[in-house]
């Protein structure tokens, strides 16, 4: 099975801050990696996938990199409306996993 | 406008059955995977399965084979997951989701489930 983690587990920053968080798998997946935001009392919300693919009509201070285990999404200018906890998710041949998730607040 | 809207809040009894469901409009039901997410009160996302509805075919998690059930009637462009016997671990908000290729790219609200003796 693969296994996925990111970092840190939770982050707090400026508004303004550019926010880099990281996803590992154990083992190569290729570019087959989203990241969703979730809101609380929200549905959980695609901003990413294929690694950096964003999703139509999602603000371009979000965006994604990597390949293969090592993934980066970045918040380039932290606003205070992205308070939530982001996780990143593989998918292959139907099957789906998601990385623990990182908290990120507002200092 | 694609929306999938689900079924209201449930709170049952240990060994109770349950079933919630999620609608899907705004698209062609049959041909998007659904899929089924966790999220147990203060943890992580968790995903539990996927159906076609158009063929019903269904694949689930290890970690939830045997202990819900996935189905879905087409005609009414609905998913279901069930339970024949909850337990208070049980308790969290389900969250049905859309699939497309290997994202989920539209969600429903969330259905809460309550189990307490």
């Amino acid at each position: 099975d693969i296994r996925m983690t990111q970092s840190p587990s939770s982050l707090s920053a400026s508004v303004g801050d550019r926010v880099t968080i990281t996803c590992q798998a154990s083992q190569d997946i290729r570019d087959y990696l989203s990241w969703y935001q979730h809101k609380p009392g929200q549905a959980p919300k695609l901003l990413i996938y294929d690694a950096s693919n964003s999703e139509t009509g999602v603000p371009s201070r979000f965006s994604g990199s990597g390949s293969g285990t090592d993934f980066t999404f970045t918040i380039s200018n932290l606003q205070p409306e992205d308070i939530g906890t982001y996780y990143c998710q593989h998918y292959d041949n139907l099957v789906f996993t998601f990385g623990p998730g990182t908290k990120v607040e507002i200092k | 406008e694609v929306q999938l809207v689900q079924s209201g809040a449930e709170v049952k009894k240990p060994g109770e059955s349950l079933k919630i469901s999620c609608k899907g409009s705004g698209y062609t039901f049959d041909n998007y995977w659904i899929g089924w997410v966790r999220q147990m009160p203060g943890k992580g996302l968790e995903w539990l399965g996927i159906i076609f509805p158009a063929d019903s075919e269904t694949r689930y998690s290890p970690l939830f084979q045997g202990q819900v059930t996935i189905s879905a009637d087409k005609s009414i462009n609905t998913a279901f997951l069930q339970w024949s016997s909850l337990r208070d671990s049980d308790t969290a908000l389900y969250y049905c989701a859309r699939i497309w290729i290997g994202w989920f790219d539209s969600w429903g609200q969330g259905t809460q489930v309550t189990v307490s003796s």
